[in-house]
């Protein structure tokens, strides 16, 4: 079945430092991705998404590349901010769509 | 303003005492879910419902159910709950079923099963 694999966290970094948190996937077909963000006592916000391969994702300055190759989408943002402070779920949409399979989510903090 | 609204948003109950968990969206979707968060786990569907009348089990359905009388409302009925549904439950809609549509969840509801 399909499936999501993100690194584990919880991950803290220094305010303007790089960020990469790195997703993987299993999946039949040609599944579309996601990134969602959860800010603390709110419910999921979608981030960013791609839906074909070599699709790149952008949003308030996070980005990540659908990569059929790798299985992968990794997310990325060039200098974090002490707001961006949340976990993040990477997730994936079956050929359905009914369903989004989430990855366990990524704890991040970002300190001044 | 578009969303999708829960409630209550905090309960504590005790085991076997039947509860609901209502959700409600206002952006006319068809499709509507339930997922529960569990540490380390991340979110699990429970069932998900294509429109009204029309409903089907997620990954982790036991101990649940639910209905869709109505477009906007797709509530979560514990019949008989127990502890180890203790966790942090979000309801989520999107316009279609479509693999690339997005969902808007809930703001979630804590529930604690004593």
């Amino acid at each position: 079945g399909n499936s999501v694999t993100q690194m584990e966290g919880p991950v803290t970094l220094s305010e303007e430092a790089f960020l990469t948190i790195n997703c993987t996937y299993t999946a039949t077909g040609y599944p579309s991705l996601f990134w969602y963000v959860q800010y603390p006592g709110e419910g999921l916000q979608l981030l960013l998404k791609a839906t074909k391969a070599d699709d790149k994702g952008s949003n308030k300055g996070f980005e990540a590349t659908y990569r059929k190759e790798t299985t992968s989408f990794h997310l990325e943002k060039g200098s974090v901010q002490v707001s961006d402070s949340a976990v993040y779920f990477c997730a994936l949409s079956s050929n359905s769509g009914y369903a989004l399979n989430f990855g366990k989510g990524t704890s991040l903090l970002v300190t001044p | 303003e578009a969303q999708v609204t829960q409630n209550p948003r905090y309960l504590i109950t005790v085991t076997g005492k039947k509860l609901t968990v209502t959700c409600s969206q206002n952006m006319n979707h068809e499709y509507m879910s339930w997922y529960r968060q569990d540490p380390g786990l991340g979110l699990r569907q429970i069932y998900y419902s294509m429109n009204v009348e029309v409903t089907d089990k997620g990954d982790v359905p036991e101990g649940y159910k639910v209905s869709r009388k109505e477009k906007r409302n797709f509530p979560l009925i514990l019949e008989s709950p127990s502890p180890n549904q203790t966790s942090l439950y979000f309801c989520a809609s999107s316009l279609r079923e479509g693999r690339a549509n997005e969902q808007y969840f809930g703001p979630g509801t804590r529930l604690t099963v004593t």
